[in-house]
């Protein structure tokens, strides 16, 4: 049982460059989510999907964009990368009757 | 505002040494809430619940809605409880809720 797959795991991009986050889950959930972890700074919202065919700004929206592809898919979009966008990003998707949370391996991103 | 705050950034302890990791939260409902690890460079993993009301790596943690706290408690740390714990709040609107973490340090 594969769970929650991120791809890919690492990336480097340059300044202003655009790259896109994959994300899919297995295990029929509704919701999904996009979180970026920083040191001191926890994991914050980006972006989130309560069902198919609905997508929801978090805490840090801005610099980002997702598509809710079908049940399994959710992905996230850098249209213009900054160096602030280097982070370390998870994907995570919950059931609607159980909001615990699965989480993907992380996409450690560097923007230079 | 929904909220959750985890005052302390890192805690250090030695080994055999009790543990509390403080959570507060902001909710004006009935809240759900979590307690996630991360150890080193793995993803996160769900540790408790409140609603379950177990014990797990003997960490227990008690839902307090007068205090509005979610505090995560173990009598006796070990080297491999050292990680980072994320204490988190299931939403109105679908949405988890993180606090900034607590990277706690187990010392032997």
């Amino acid at each position: 049982n594969a769970g929650v797959t991120q791809t890919p795991k690492f990336q480097v991009l340059k300044t202003g460059q655009s790259m896109t986050l994959q994300c899919a889950q297995d295990m029929n959930h509704n919701s999904m989510y996009w979180y970026r972890q920083d040191p001191g700074m926890g994991l914050r919202l980006i972006y989130y999907s309560a069902s198919e065919g609905t997508t929801d700004k978090g805490e840090v929206p801005n610099g980002y964009n997702v598509s809710r592809l079908n049940k399994r898919e959710f992905s996230l979009r850098l249209e213009s990368a900054a160096p602030s966008q280097t982070s370390v990003y998870f994907c995570a998707s919950t059931s609607v009757w159980n909001t615990e949370a699965f989480f993907g391996q992380g996409t450690r991103l560097t923007v230079v | 505002a929904q909220r959750v705050t985890q005052p302390e950034k890192l805690l250090s302890v030695f080994k055999g040494a009790p543990v509390e990791l403080k959570c507060n939260y902001s909710y004006s409902g009935s809240p759900e809430l979590f307690w996630y690890v991360q150890y080193s460079r793995q993803r996160l993993q769900l540790l408790l619940r409140h609603i379950s009301r177990e014990s797990i790596k003997g960490f227990t943690a008690d839902l307090n809605k007068g205090e509005t706290s979610f505090h995560l408690k173990k009598p006796f740390a070990q080297e491999e409880d050292s990680a980072m714990y994320y204490c988190a709040l299931g939403g109105s609107q679908g949405n988890l809720i993180f606090g900034k973490g607590t990277k706690l340090s187990v010392k032997p």
